[in-house]
């Protein structure tokens, strides 16, 4: 079946830096991608939709210019996290759809777990 | 924006016990969704319904999608220690479209 790598699992960093997530669709194409954060015991809340080859498409409330997203390749997206605050610490996971599939459901990837202290 | 009612939000049972979760929601959607996420990973998907009155089987699971497409259920018959976990049930309204979550439903099974 469809997998999506998720990279890194985990990441602890300082609070100002900044750090990059990588989704990556190991055996199909996915022309969108979808970045979701989860805070413990809550629900999915959707962050953006990722298209591949154009700008990435924001949830309201969500600022662009710190969730950064690119999507250069059918089967990659990254979301970089810019100037890292304690209250970015979150659960921050990925999805594509294989487009080459009847299902309209997505595959999630395993997710990263960012701290920021 | 649409949101998910997802009921209940945590279930305590025995093994060997059924379990009935669903969603309600106040607008349509045209696909429902229901995955399973286990603790620090992503959600896996367990079924997809596509038409009003669905009803599809996916193992011990069935689940469907109600007539009036505002609603849907999850059936577990004869639960296991491995079924615990985070249920989520999900909406779409077009095909490829960007997914709306439930809050989720907790499931422990006490063996």
């Amino acid at each position: 079946g469809a997998v999506v790598s998720q990279h890194p699992s985990r990441v602890i960093c300082k609070s100002g830096t900044s750090v990059k997530i990588e989704c990556r669709s190991l055996d199909f194409q996915a022309t969108t991608m979808f970045w979701y954060r989860q805070f413990p015991k809550q629900s999915l809340m959707l962050m953006a939709t990722s298209n591949e080859g154009s700008k990435a498409t924001y949830e309201q409330g969500v600022e662009k210019d710190k969730f950064l997203i690119n999507h250069a390749s059918l089967t990659l997206s990254t979301l970089t996290v810019t100037s890292a605050h304690p209250e970015d610490s979150s659960f921050y996971i990925c999805s594509a759809r294989d487009r080459g599939t009847v299902s309209y459901g997505y595959t999630f990837g395993s997710g990263t777990r960012l701290t920021v202290v | 924006g649409q949101q998910l009612n997802q009921s209940p939000q945590s279930m305590f049972i025995q093994e060997g016990e059924d379990v009935s979760m669903n969603c309600t929601s106040s607008s349509i959607f045209n696909t429902w969704l229901w995955y399973k996420q286990d603790p620090g990973e992503g959600p896996v998907l367990l079924i997809a319904l596509y038409k009003a009155g669905e009803l599809t089987s996916n193992g011990r699971l069935t689940a469907q999608f109600g007539i009036t497409r505002k609603d849907s259920f999850l059936n577990i018959s004869a639960s296991i220690p491995s079924d615990v976990g985070i249920y989520f049930c999900a909406g779409q309204l077009t095909n490829a479209g960007k997914s709306t979550f439930g809050d989720g439903t907790t499931l422990t099974v006490k063996p």
